[in-house]
C-alpha cells in the first residue's frame, strides 16, 4: 500500500501567519491527492482534491501543490478558523491517509 | 445535496458482529455513480479507509479487514450497510460513512458514528 507522510507533525503559528503543510507518498501517484481539514469532535471536510483544486466553497487562502510523491499544503494567512487537524489522502487501493498535522496557535 | 446519517449500536462486545447503516438523502444512490465508503477513526488517532461499494453491487475492501468484513446496498432505502465479524477492542472508533464521486477524494461525510468494543 502507499504509505502517505506528513510533516510537521505539529505546527505552531499565529493568526494571520503563512502555514505549510507537506506530504510525502512512498510511490508516485501523480497529482492523485487530496487534503481535509478535521475540527474536533467534528467529520473531516474537504479541502483540496487532485493536489491543486479546491473544493466547493473554500476560501482561496488554501493552495494545493505538488505532483508525483511530494505535495504541499499552504495557507496563505492563517484565520481563527484554520486552527485544526489537516489529512492527506490518495485513492490507490487500499486508500490510504497520512498521520495528519495539527495547526495550533 | 448530499447527506449521509449513519446509525448503529454505540457498544458491541468482543467476537459479536457489528453492524452499521448509511441513509443517503439528496441522491439516489441507484442512479448516481459514486463509491461509497465507510472510514474509521481511533479515539485520537488517524482515518483509516474501511472499503467502498457501487450501485451495481461493485466492491473494494481493506486487506486489513477483508476476511470479516461486508458491504451491501439498500437501493429502496436508499441505504448502505457495514458488516464486521469478530470484533475486537481494535475496532472501536468512529465510524464514517463517505461519498467518493468518481473524483477520488471524498466530498461528502456523515457525522460518524461512535462504536466502542468492549464487554
Amino acid at each position: 500500500e502507499i504509505v502517505l507522510t506528513q510533516s510537521p507533525a505539529t505546527l505552531s503559528l499565529s493568526p494571520g501567519e503563512r502555514a505549510t503543510l507537506f506530504c510525502r507518498a512512498s510511490e508516485t501517484i501523480d497529482r492523485l491527492l487530496a487534503w481535509y481539514q478535521q475540527k474536533p469532535g467534528q467529520a473531516p471536510t474537504p479541502l483540496i482534491y487532485d493536489a491543486s483544486y479546491r473544493a466547493t466553497g473554500v476560501p482561496a487562502r488554501f493552495t494545493g501543490s505538488g505532483s508525483g510523491t511530494d505535495f504541499t499544503l499552504t495557507i496563505s494567512s492563517l484565520e481563527s478558523e484554520d486552527f485544526a487537524v489537516y489529512y492527506c489522502q490518495q485513492p490507490v487501493t487500499p486508500i490510504t491517509f497520512g498521520g495528519g498535522t495539527k495547526v495550533e496557535i | 445535496q448530499v447527506q449521509l446519517q449513519e446509525s448503529g449500536p454505540g457498544l458491541v462486545k468482543p467476537s459479536e458482529t457489528l453492524s452499521l447503516a448509511c441513509t443517503v438523502s439528496g441522491v439516489s444512490i441507484r442512479n448516481d455513480d459514486s463509491h461509497w465508503n465507510w472510514i474509521r477513526q481511533d479515539p485520537g488517532k488517524g482515518l483509516e479507509w474501511i472499503g467502498y461499494i457501487h450501485h451495481s453491487g461493485t466492491t473494494n475492501y481493506n486487506p486489513s479487514l477483508h476476511s470479516r468484513l461486508s458491504m451491501s446496498i439498500d437501493t429502496s432505502k436508499n441505504q448502505i450497510s457495514l458488516t464486521l465479524k469478530s470484533v475486537t477492542a481494535a475496532d472501536t472508533g468512529t465510524y464514517y460513512c463517505v461519498r467518493d464521486p468518481a473524483l477520488g477524494a471524498f466530498d461528502s461525510w456523515g457525522p460518524g458514528t461512535k462504536v466502542t468494543v468492549s464487554s
